[in-house]
């Protein structure tokens, strides 16, 4: 069975600072992929970031990026130049597997 | 191209009623997966279906059951409802193929907020 924990279920951080949200996982399998999604108050979850596990590069997206720590097995989500419109709810997830996700709420 | 769409978007039930609830996935997406969002659970997935084949499910009893039709479009019913299924109901669509690779993306719906009384 695969596994998925975010273990911070709230956060918050100022405006244009840093913040790092963290995922664990468990797996069995040496081919995956790993996700982040925003759910932000409208409900209408998106895709952030993925990586594929055969990649050693970690991901990025503009002000996203993440740390994938294969052997570790943990999958972190850091938002630079944190902006208002990025407080939601961060869900990490594996195939179709997610975690319980983190509140993130961005400060003026 | 348009969005997932699931329908309604709130539903108020009683407790022993059954519910369906509606997702149309993007165009070309043959995929189809569903969630039940709680705020102490997050998102559990409940099943994904395939070219109308259930091909993953989740850990639920059987009261939640669902299909797909030949044009993708999928349904949820959960019959003999418990004040516990009250949660938003997430679908969500893919460009899965025949073997999943699970790298696709999932494109989600707005979801449909039931409500047991």
């Amino acid at each position: 069975a695969q596994t998925v924990t975010q273990s911070q279920p709230e956060m918050s951080v100022q405006e244009a600072e840093t913040v790092t949200l963290s995922c664990t996982y468990d797996t069995s399998e040496n081919n995956y992929y790993l996700f982040w999604y925003k759910q932000p108050p409208s409900r209408q979850m998106i895709l952030v970031i993925r990586q594929e596990a055969y990649k050693q590069q970690n991901a990025t997206e503009n002000r996203f990026s993440v740390n994938f720590q294969k052997a570790a097995k943990s999958f972190s989500l850091k938002i630079s130049d944190s902006q208002l419109g990025d407080t939601a709810m961060y869900f990490c997830a594996l195939k179709l597997t997610f975690g319980k996700g983190t509140l993130l709420t961005v400060n003026p | 191209k348009a969005g997932v769409t699931q329908t309604p978007r709130y539903l108020i039930k009683t407790r022993g009623q059954q519910v369906t609830l509606s997702c149309s996935p993007i165009s070309g997406h043959r995929s189809v997966s569903w969630y039940q969002q709680t705020p102490g659970q997050g998102l559990q997935f409940l099943f994904e279906y395939f070219s109308e084949t259930q091909r993953n499910k989740g850990n639920f009893p059987g009261r939640f059951s669902g299909r797909q039709f030949s044009n993708s479009r999928s349904e949820m019913n959960v019959s003999t409802l418990e004040l516990g299924d009250s949660a938003l109901y997430l679908c969500a669509s893919s460009q899965s193929t025949g073997t999943p690779n699970r790298g696709e993306k999932l494109f989600f719906g707005s979801g449909t907020q039931l409500s047991v009384l």
